[in-house]
Protein backbone atom coordinates (compact mmCIF):
# COMPACT_ATOMS: atom_id res chain seq x y z
CA UNK A 1 0.00 0.00 0.00
CA UNK A 2 0.99 3.78 -0.29
CA UNK A 3 3.69 4.81 2.77
CA UNK A 4 4.14 7.89 4.24
CA UNK A 5 7.72 7.90 5.37
CA UNK A 6 7.60 10.40 8.95
CA UNK A 7 11.03 11.25 10.81
CA UNK A 8 12.39 11.92 13.34
CA UNK A 9 10.46 8.17 14.87
CA UNK A 10 11.20 10.45 18.40
CA UNK A 11 12.54 13.17 20.15
CA UNK A 12 13.28 14.27 23.23
CA UNK A 13 14.40 17.88 23.98
CA UNK A 14 14.46 20.84 26.94
CA UNK A 15 11.33 22.82 27.41
CA UNK A 16 11.75 26.18 25.46
CA UNK A 17 13.17 24.33 22.20
CA UNK A 18 11.65 24.39 18.92
CA UNK A 19 11.02 21.08 16.93
CA UNK A 20 10.55 20.00 13.13
CA UNK A 21 9.37 16.74 12.06
CA UNK A 22 8.37 15.70 8.42
CA UNK A 23 6.66 13.56 6.57
CA UNK A 24 7.34 12.58 2.53
CA UNK A 25 6.33 10.15 -0.10
CA UNK A 26 6.19 9.28 -3.04
CA UNK A 27 2.47 9.71 -4.32
CA UNK A 28 0.94 13.47 -4.83
CA UNK A 29 -1.52 14.39 -2.32
CA UNK A 30 -4.36 16.20 -1.96
CA UNK A 31 -4.49 17.65 1.43
CA UNK A 32 -1.77 17.23 4.49
CA UNK A 33 -3.28 17.03 7.96
CA UNK A 34 -1.29 16.73 11.16
CA UNK A 35 -2.65 15.62 14.13
CA UNK A 36 -1.63 14.65 18.17
CA UNK A 37 -2.22 12.14 19.68
CA UNK A 38 -2.15 11.67 23.83
CA UNK A 39 -2.08 8.50 25.65
CA UNK A 40 -5.69 6.88 25.23
CA UNK A 41 -7.67 9.15 23.44
CA UNK A 42 -7.78 9.27 19.85
CA UNK A 43 -5.91 11.96 17.47
CA UNK A 44 -6.89 15.05 17.77
CA UNK A 45 -6.34 17.54 14.41
CA UNK A 46 -3.83 20.27 14.73
CA UNK A 47 -3.80 21.66 11.43
CA UNK A 48 -5.05 21.20 7.60
CA UNK A 49 -3.49 21.65 5.01
CA UNK A 50 -4.91 21.90 1.16
CA UNK A 51 -2.76 24.02 -0.95
CA UNK A 52 0.45 23.33 -2.43
CA UNK A 53 3.20 25.90 -0.61
CA UNK A 54 0.25 26.81 1.77
CA UNK A 55 1.62 27.92 5.19
CA UNK A 56 -0.31 27.67 8.02
CA UNK A 57 0.00 28.21 11.85
CA UNK A 58 -1.81 27.34 14.82
CA UNK A 59 -0.06 29.05 18.27
CA UNK A 60 2.92 28.09 18.40
CA UNK A 61 2.71 25.45 15.61
CA UNK A 62 3.39 26.05 12.02
CA UNK A 63 3.09 23.41 8.60
CA UNK A 64 3.52 23.44 5.51
CA UNK A 65 2.42 21.70 2.27
CA UNK A 66 5.10 21.05 -0.21
CA UNK A 67 5.29 22.60 -3.34
CA UNK A 68 5.76 19.23 -4.60
CA UNK A 69 2.52 17.81 -3.20
CA UNK A 70 4.79 14.82 -1.89
CA UNK A 71 5.69 16.59 1.52
CA UNK A 72 5.06 18.73 4.68
CA UNK A 73 6.82 19.33 8.05
CA UNK A 74 5.70 20.63 10.91
CA UNK A 75 7.24 23.02 13.35
CA UNK A 76 6.65 23.38 17.35
CA UNK A 77 8.35 26.69 18.27
CA UNK A 78 8.93 27.26 22.52
CA UNK A 79 7.75 23.97 23.49
CA UNK A 80 6.38 23.24 26.55
CA UNK A 81 5.81 20.12 28.86
CA UNK A 82 1.67 19.69 27.63
CA UNK A 83 3.29 19.37 24.07
CA UNK A 84 4.03 15.60 24.61
CA UNK A 85 2.37 13.18 22.92
CA UNK A 86 2.60 11.57 19.40
CA UNK A 87 2.12 13.56 16.26
CA UNK A 88 1.04 12.17 13.38
CA UNK A 89 1.33 13.49 9.61
CA UNK A 90 -1.96 12.02 7.45
CA UNK A 91 -2.11 12.80 3.80
CA UNK A 92 -5.29 12.61 1.70
CA UNK A 93 -4.19 11.12 -2.04
CA UNK A 94 -6.05 12.63 -5.16
CA UNK A 95 -8.88 11.07 -6.47
CA UNK A 96 -9.75 8.89 -2.97
CA UNK A 97 -12.47 9.10 -1.32
CA UNK A 98 -11.07 10.84 1.62
CA UNK A 99 -8.94 8.00 2.62
CA UNK A 100 -6.20 8.92 4.70
CA UNK A 101 -2.74 7.35 4.78
CA UNK A 102 -0.87 7.64 8.01
CA UNK A 103 2.43 8.50 8.88
CA UNK A 104 4.23 6.25 11.76
CA UNK A 105 4.25 9.03 14.14
CA UNK A 106 6.82 11.24 15.81
CA UNK A 107 6.83 10.54 19.94
CA UNK A 108 7.65 13.96 21.43
CA UNK A 109 8.90 14.03 25.13
CA UNK A 110 9.59 17.31 26.75
CA UNK A 111 12.13 18.08 29.48
CA UNK A 112 10.91 20.37 32.06
CA UNK B 1 -22.50 18.14 20.39
CA UNK B 2 -20.85 14.86 21.57
CA UNK B 3 -19.48 14.35 18.19
CA UNK B 4 -17.98 10.56 17.81
CA UNK B 5 -18.58 8.42 20.20
CA UNK B 6 -17.17 4.94 20.67
CA UNK B 7 -18.29 1.77 22.70
CA UNK B 8 -17.05 -0.13 24.91
CA UNK B 9 -13.83 1.68 25.72
CA UNK B 10 -12.00 -1.77 26.57
CA UNK B 11 -12.87 -5.45 25.65
CA UNK B 12 -11.51 -8.68 25.96
CA UNK B 13 -12.08 -11.36 23.85
CA UNK B 14 -10.97 -15.17 23.24
CA UNK B 15 -10.14 -16.74 19.81
CA UNK B 16 -13.06 -17.10 18.13
CA UNK B 17 -15.51 -15.10 19.65
CA UNK B 18 -17.68 -12.45 17.76
CA UNK B 19 -18.36 -8.89 18.85
CA UNK B 20 -19.05 -5.75 17.73
CA UNK B 21 -17.52 -2.70 18.05
CA UNK B 22 -19.74 0.41 17.90
CA UNK B 23 -19.30 3.86 16.69
CA UNK B 24 -22.23 6.88 16.15
CA UNK B 25 -21.83 10.67 15.53
CA UNK B 26 -24.13 13.17 15.81
CA UNK B 27 -22.41 15.83 13.42
CA UNK B 28 -24.68 14.62 10.41
CA UNK B 29 -21.58 13.63 8.96
CA UNK B 30 -21.44 11.36 5.61
CA UNK B 31 -18.53 10.26 5.50
CA UNK B 32 -16.94 7.50 8.34
CA UNK B 33 -14.44 5.54 8.67
CA UNK B 34 -13.16 2.72 10.62
CA UNK B 35 -9.17 2.76 11.37
CA UNK B 36 -7.03 0.15 13.72
CA UNK B 37 -3.47 1.27 15.26
CA UNK B 38 -1.12 -1.64 16.52
CA UNK B 39 1.55 -0.26 18.79
CA UNK B 40 4.20 2.20 17.32
CA UNK B 41 2.49 2.42 14.08
CA UNK B 42 -0.17 4.93 12.40
CA UNK B 43 -3.77 4.44 11.87
CA UNK B 44 -4.32 1.90 8.78
CA UNK B 45 -8.08 1.98 6.93
CA UNK B 46 -10.25 -1.18 7.28
CA UNK B 47 -13.54 0.13 5.84
CA UNK B 48 -15.44 2.98 5.80
CA UNK B 49 -19.04 4.71 4.24
CA UNK B 50 -19.73 7.33 2.10
CA UNK B 51 -23.43 7.61 3.20
CA UNK B 52 -25.90 5.18 4.69
CA UNK B 53 -26.25 1.99 2.53
CA UNK B 54 -22.98 2.30 1.05
CA UNK B 55 -19.42 0.80 2.61
CA UNK B 56 -16.45 -0.17 1.01
CA UNK B 57 -12.91 -1.45 1.64
CA UNK B 58 -9.92 -0.07 3.31
CA UNK B 59 -6.32 -0.99 3.40
CA UNK B 60 -6.75 -4.31 5.84
CA UNK B 61 -10.84 -5.40 5.67
CA UNK B 62 -10.09 -9.34 6.24
CA UNK B 63 -11.90 -10.64 9.41
CA UNK B 64 -14.27 -7.96 9.65
CA UNK B 65 -17.37 -6.82 8.79
CA UNK B 66 -19.42 -3.34 8.75
CA UNK B 67 -22.49 -1.66 7.86
CA UNK B 68 -24.24 1.59 7.77
CA UNK B 69 -28.16 1.53 7.98
CA UNK B 70 -28.49 4.79 9.74
CA UNK B 71 -26.19 8.05 9.11
CA UNK B 72 -25.77 8.38 12.42
CA UNK B 73 -23.88 4.37 13.23
CA UNK B 74 -20.80 2.63 11.81
CA UNK B 75 -20.78 -0.50 13.46
CA UNK B 76 -17.46 -2.52 12.93
CA UNK B 77 -18.31 -6.58 13.41
CA UNK B 78 -15.39 -9.27 14.03
CA UNK B 79 -16.98 -12.75 13.62
CA UNK B 80 -14.09 -14.99 14.51
CA UNK B 81 -11.45 -12.88 16.21
CA UNK B 82 -8.06 -13.92 16.04
CA UNK B 83 -4.82 -12.56 18.47
CA UNK B 84 -3.48 -10.26 15.20
CA UNK B 85 -7.01 -8.33 15.85
CA UNK B 86 -5.30 -7.26 18.69
CA UNK B 87 -5.34 -3.35 18.23
CA UNK B 88 -6.85 -0.13 19.15
CA UNK B 89 -9.81 0.50 16.91
CA UNK B 90 -10.46 4.35 15.65
CA UNK B 91 -14.14 5.31 14.45
CA UNK B 92 -14.05 8.89 12.47
CA UNK B 93 -16.38 10.73 10.68
CA UNK B 94 -16.03 13.86 7.87
CA UNK B 95 -18.76 15.71 6.76
CA UNK B 96 -16.97 15.51 3.30
CA UNK B 97 -14.63 13.46 1.24
CA UNK B 98 -12.44 16.74 1.61
CA UNK B 99 -13.11 17.83 4.96
CA UNK B 100 -11.21 17.01 7.79
CA UNK B 101 -11.73 13.95 10.23
CA UNK B 102 -12.86 13.77 13.35
CA UNK B 103 -11.72 10.53 15.68
CA UNK B 104 -13.69 9.00 18.35
CA UNK B 105 -11.98 7.95 21.72
CA UNK B 106 -10.85 4.50 20.74
CA UNK B 107 -11.92 0.88 21.72
CA UNK B 108 -9.07 -1.22 23.02
CA UNK B 109 -9.11 -4.69 22.18
CA UNK B 110 -7.25 -7.57 22.98
CA UNK B 111 -7.75 -11.00 21.51
CA UNK B 112 -6.31 -13.96 24.00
Amino acid sequence: GQQLNQSPQSMFIQEGEDVSMNCTSSSIFNTWLWYKQDPGEGPVLLIALYKAGELTSNGRLTAQFGITRKDSFLNISASIPSDVGIYFCAGQLRGSQGNLIFGKGTKLSVKP
Amino acid sequence: NAGVTQTPKFRILKIGQSMTLQCAQDMNHNYMYWYRQDPGMGLKLIYYSVGAGITDKGEVPNGYNVSRSTTEDFPLRLELAAPSQTSVYFCASTSGHTDTQYFGPGTRLTVL
